[in-house]
């Protein structure tokens, strides 16, 4: 059963870079599946943020691409989130999810959720 | 960027009763690249429908969903009391993808 886990510091700076990391368990990071990132601002809707290939080709949501990293380090079997620049409207519960076989950005399997908070 | 409008914004039903979620789109979805997630308190989405009408592994015969272009619905017929949650359309179509703003359902 994949397992999928994020972690990250819980409290961001205004204007600092937020950073993040999600550990996945019961699946090989380089498998054909893809990994994404989505967030959900408290109290609202989702927001998908990227996705990452097994071979390292990312895809971004045009409205932060400016702003977002996504990697992969296949040795720790984990990939990773980088959003710089931060505002207040970046604080949300950030998500890493795999993607299921037959798309790239329909997400089968989720974490649990980490919630960051931007505020000095 | 397709947006997602879904209707209602809260639904309360009696268990037993079919609940009926909508989800239209500002342009085609091509392929019907269509999916709904239920979420409950707490916890992260959970895929159920997607190309559609397509259920994911382990999601009961009681969630169906149909349409196509634009217009699309997610029925759950025989409501239980673990179906109060807030469900959500997404489409995968575009190079962008994106959610709708939710239906919040409530069994009474």
């Amino acid at each position: 059963q994949v397992q999928l886990q994020e972690s990250g510091p819980g409290l961001v700076k205004p204007s600092e870079t937020l950073s993040l990391t999600c550990t996945v368990s019961g699946d090989s990071i380089t498998s054909t599946y893809y990994w994404g990132w989505i967030r959900q601002p408290p109290g609202e809707g989702l927001e998908w943020i990227g996705t990452i290939s097994h071979s390292g080709s990312t895809y971004y949501n045009p409205s932060l691409k400016s702003r977002v990293t996504i990697s992969v380090d296949t040795s720790k079997n984990q990939f990773s989130l980088r959003l710089i620049s931060v505002t207040a409207a970046d604080t949300a519960v950030y998500y890493c999810a795999r993607a299921h076989i037959v798309a790239t950005d329909l997400f089968d399997y989720w974490g649990q959720g980490t919630l960051v908070t931007v505020s000095s | 960027e397709i947006v997602l409008t879904q209707s209602p914004a809260t639904l309360s039903l009696s268990p037993g009763e079919r609940a009926t979620l909508s989800c239209g789109a500002s342009q085609s979805v091509s392929s019907s690249y269509l999916a709904w997630y239920q979420q409950k308190p707490g916890l992260a989405p959970r895929l159920l429908i997607y190309g559609a009408s397509s259920r994911a592994t382990g999601i009961p015969d009681r969630f169906s969903g149909s349409g196509s272009g634009t217009d699309f619905t997610l029925t759950i017929s025989r409501l239980e009391p673990e179906d109060s949650a807030v469900y959500y359309c997404q489409q995968y179509a575009s190079s962008r993808s994106t959610f709708g703003q939710g239906t919040r359902l409530e069994i009474k």
